[in-house]
């Protein structure tokens, strides 16, 4: 069964720290989505990783994938308040072919002033 | 400017009748996709469509249905045979991938269904 498990499940940390969330996945996957949902609301699209050893940045946030261990990581930097929200990774397996995304469990970041 | 759009925001049923969710993109995209959110939890896919008259059943397609007659849209019934209809369902969706390149899931902004 394909499993895609992210850790932590809640994190609390205050404004200015680093912290870093990862997301394994248990299947072949060369592609990866980090997504984030405000309390209520859709989820918006933050990164997409095709490749091993991609990586993107976007502001705060930094999103990495390692193919060959399968996990991806998602790194804040000097958290803000605005950073608050669950952030969700997903995997893209068997290539593309069936071209449907296999969700995580969601991480809830909540940025403490 | 290009969306998904799905409605009604919240809805409200009683236990035993079956409920539609409306799903209308101008995106172009070729696929669509029901995912079920509950309280605390990840998102599980219901069904998805690849492509115009056809659909594929996800991980928890029991209690639902869908059809695709048009590529602008996908609506999901929830009949009375889903045990626990009450959730956030979300539609999504995404273009074709070209070789390389491979584009996110475009989210509608959901819609809040409690049954009681």
């Amino acid at each position: 069964e394909l499993k895609v498990e992210q850790n932590p499940l809640f994190l609390s940390m205050q404004e200015g720290k680093n912290y870093t969330i990862y997301c394994n996945y248990s299947t072949t996957s060369d592609r990866l989505y980090w997504y984030r949902q405000d309390p209520g609301k859709s989820l918006e699209s933050l990164f997409v990783l095709l490749s091993n050893g991609a990586v993107k940045q976007e502001g705060r946030l930094m999103a990495s994938l390692d193919t060959k261990a399968r996990l991806s990581t998602l790194h804040i930097t000097a958290a803000v308040h605005d950073l608050s929200a669950t952030y969700f990774c997903a995997v893209d397996p068997y290539g593309g072919a069936t071209n449907k995304l296999i969700f995580g469990t969601g991480t809830l970041l909540a940025v403490q002033p | 400017d290009g969306g998904i759009t799905q409605s009604p925001k919240y809805l409200f049923r009683k236990e035993g009748q079956n409920v539609t969710l409306s799903c209308e993109q101008n995106l172009n995209h070729d696929a669509m996709y029901w995912y079920r959110q509950d309280p605390g939890q990840g998102l599980r896919l219901i069904y998805y469509s690849q492509i115009v008259n056809d659909f594929q059943k996800g991980d928890i397609a029991e209690g639902y249905s869908v059809s695709r007659e048009k590529k602008e849209s996908f609506p999901l019934t929830v009949t009375s045979a889903q045990k626990n209809p009450t959730a956030f369902y979300l539609c999504a969706s995404r273009a074709r991938d070209r070789g390389p390149l491979s584009s996110p899931l475009h989210f509608g902004n959901g819609t809040r269904l409690t049954v009681t």
